[in-house]
């Protein structure tokens, strides 16, 4: 399968401990996304990297949250000091440079804080 | 920023019927607005797309309707199956314009009845 991959797909913390998720985009695919969705809710835009340049982060990213694409391929959402209202799933996407921007999206990874 | 509204929250069809989703964004320059499904567990996967200059697009049972004057658009399934059984969600955005953030509605729960 050459989906985009996410790993961890289950996670359960306890408050105030750090997490990192990653995200394998689709082969190829330069535009890298990293969207919040919490229960009966639509996904939300936390950030987006083009290549390994972040571009543009919501202000829904606070400073506990930091997200990185080193090489411009694989990219790590990490959350410090965890808090309860941290709790959703964390979707990743991709997309290819060009007319089409489709974006496609990850399983995710259901984050718990406890 | 984009705001976009999706209804019904809820729908039942009975197997073979059609059904029909709606959404209205607020932003008028938005100009590509995709469609997702999305499953228990799973992440978003796309199921059909639009983009501004173009009116209607249909692929197999699936269809989407775009009224750019009045800023809504509508996702029409025809004889509906039980796998067709998901949450739906609409989305808007400004592609090609350097910010590719997807703005999502709140989803439609389909419900299809055997």
């Amino acid at each position: 399968d050459t989906g985009v991959s996410q790993d961890p797909r289950h996670k359960i913390t306890k408050r105030g401990q750090n997490v990192t998720f990653r995200c394998d985009p689709i082969s190829e695919h330069n535009r890298l996304y990293w969207y919040r969705q919490t229960l009966g809710q639509g996904p939300e835009f936390l950030t987006y990297f083009q290549n390994e340049a972040q571009l543009e982060k919501s202000r829904l990213l606070s400073d506990r949250f930091s997200a990185e694409r080193p090489k411009g391929s694989f990219s790590t959402l990490e959350i410090q000091r965890t808090e309860q209202g941290d709790s959703a799933m964390y979707l990743c996407a991709s997309s290819l440079r060009g007319l089409q921007e489709t974006q496609y999206f990850g399983p995710g990874t259901r984050l718990l804080v406890l | 920023g984009e705001n976009v509204e999706q209804h019904p929250s809820t729908l039942s069809v009975q197997e073979g019927d059609s059904a029909v989703i709606k959404c209205t964004y607020s932003d008028s320059a938005s100009n590509y607005f995709p469609w997702y499904k999305q499953e228990l567990g799973k992440g978003p996967q796309l199921i059909i797309d639009i983009r501004s200059n173009v009116g209607e697009k249909k692929d197999q049972r699936i269809a989407v309707t775009l009224n750019k004057t009045a800023k809504h658009f509508s996702l029409h399934i025809t004889e509906t199956q039980p796998e067709d059984s998901a949450v739906y969600f609409c989305a808007a955005t400004l592609s090609g314009a350097g910010s590719y953030q997807l703005t999502f509605g709140k989803g439609t729960k389909l419900s299809v009845i055997p």
